[in-house]
């Protein structure tokens, strides 16, 4: 079955520092993948979808990179804030409709 | 109302007793899913809708749980004979259609506590 991994360790930036996220999966490419941000004692919110055609999706400071052949999805978070600080989940379409998510990277931005 | 709507946004009841868990999606939305969350994990797929066509339950962890949802408004998620396992975050999202790229929009949950 299809495996989805996010680093379970928090990522603890400095304010105005680049955050990196990544997200790893096993055997099937998807046919798209989505990011999604989940504050506590909320539901996600959609930030961005790739397809699988493409290599790079950009959205004001946030860009999203998809490469099939290492399997994996990395999101970047420029000039990092620390209203950034949250979870980040992806999840991922693997031509079945439905989405299978990560279990997230939590993000805390430091002033 | 602007986005997905769920309530009760807190539900504490014993183990044994049923429970119905409600979703609004946004207006005009065809696709409407279900999610449970367990704490720090991520989100496990339960059942969606789309449209008049058959719901996908293929999610549904047990034959306990069970969900319905009239045309394309109103969705309720049912779970009889809480056990305590049954503890989690129950996520409703819609989406405008089903089709592909579609982003799905979230309520903020349900979250159920089985004493």
């Amino acid at each position: 079955s299809q495996k989805i991994e996010q680093n379970s360790e928090a990522l603890n930036i400095q304010e105005g520092k680049t955050a990196t996220l990544t997200c790893n999966y096993t055997n099937y490419s998807p046919a798209y993948l989505q990011w999604y941000r989940q504050d506590p004692g909320r539901g996600p919110v959609f930030l961005l979808l790739i397809r699988e055609n493409e290599k790079e999706k950009r959205k004001e400071r946030l860009k999203v990179t998809f490469d099939t052949t290492l399997k994996q999805s990395l999101f970047h978070i420029t000039a990092s804030q620390p209203a950034d600080s949250a979870t980040y989940l992806c999840a991922l379409d693997f031509n079945t409709g439905k989405l299978i998510f990560g279990q997230g990277t939590t993000l805390q931005v430091k002033p | 109302g602007a986005g997905v709507s769920q309530s009760p946004s807190n539900k504490v009841t014993e183990k044994g007793k049923d429970v119905e868990l409600r979703c609004d999606p946004i207006s005009g939305h065809t696709a409407l899913y279900w999610y449970r969350q367990r704490l720090g994990q991520g989100l496990e797929f339960l059942i969606y809708f789309q449209g008049n066509s058959a719901p996908d339950k293929s999610g549904l962890p047990s034959d306990r749980f069970s969900a319905e949802r009239t045309g394309e408004s109103v969705s309720t998620l049912t779970i009889q004979r809480t056990q305590q396992e049954d503890s989690a975050v129950y996520l409703c999202a819609s989406s405008l259609t089903r089709g592909k790229y579609q982003p799905q929009h979230f309520g903020d949950g349900t979250r159920l506590s089985i004493l």
